[in-house]
């Protein structure tokens, strides 16, 4: 059963432009949601993340919307870079528990 | 540097044989994650401990599979008589933990090849 779903395998964007990564979750009991960049041959880094008790959290050019209505996080990167190119993930997570889920990831690519 | 460390990067073994993986995570940390990826994947929850005790064990986690903590700091994973199907990237993460939820902040993985 996969809790946390990235239904867009990949993702074009020309650079400067804004790139949008979607991330939907079926488990109403999530209260904490992230999102990690991954390499090529590294480990996820930790991007941004976001409680449920906000519905926006910025950090430079990188916001998280959640709508916990619809169970739907999104990603919104503005402007793009081609350094932005690689695979994000999104997770989430029950306070107080210990596993966190990852969704399938995204895989972006920015157009110079 | 000071994040989460992972020895070795690659390993290849022969199917039959056990592997041994370190994790040095981030030293005021005490919370640490073993997690498991494969192609196409998002990284799968294989195990987690506070401290020294292992709190949590995935299903994902055989009885060929072993995790230890000892005193809190260093983790190993070792995997017993390997199976192609345990090819895959091996990663260790750790963070802090309080009250609530917070971010956790992964090595650059152990890729294990079985042939």
């Amino acid at each position: 059963d996969q809790q946390v779903k990235q239904n867009s395998p990949s993702l074009s964007v020309q650079e400067g432009r804004i790139s949008i990564l979607n991330c939907d979750y079926t488990n109403s009991m999530f209260d904490y949601f992230l999102w990690y960049k991954k390499y090529p041959a590294e480990g996820p880094t930790f991007l941004i993340s976001i409680s449920s008790i906000k519905d926006k959290n910025e950090d430079g050019r990188f916001t998280v919307f959640l709508n916990k209505s619809a169970k739907h996080l999104s990603l919104h990167i503005v402007p793009s870079q081609p350094g932005d190119s690689a695979v994000y993930f999104c997770a989430a997570i029950r306070s107080g528990t210990y596993k966190y889920i990852f969704g399938t990831g995204t895989r972006l690519k920015v157009l110079a | 540097d000071t994040g989460v460390s992972q020895d070795p990067r690659h390993k290849i073994t022969k199917r039959g044989q056990n592997v041994t993986f370190r994790c040095d995570p981030i030293s005021e940390h005490n919370r640490l994650y073993w997690y498991r990826q494969t192609l196409g994947q998002g990284p799968e929850f294989l195990t987690y401990f506070q401290n020294e005790a292992q709190l949590e064990k995935s299903r994902l986690l055989s009885d060929r599979f072993s995790a230890e903590r000892p005193k809190g700091s260093f983790s190993t994973l070792e995997i017993q008589r390997t199976e192609q199907g345990d090819s895959a990237m091996y990663l260790c993460a750790s963070s802090l933990g309080g009250t609530g939820a917070s971010p956790l902040h992964f090595g650059n993985g152990t890729r294990l090849t079985v042939t």
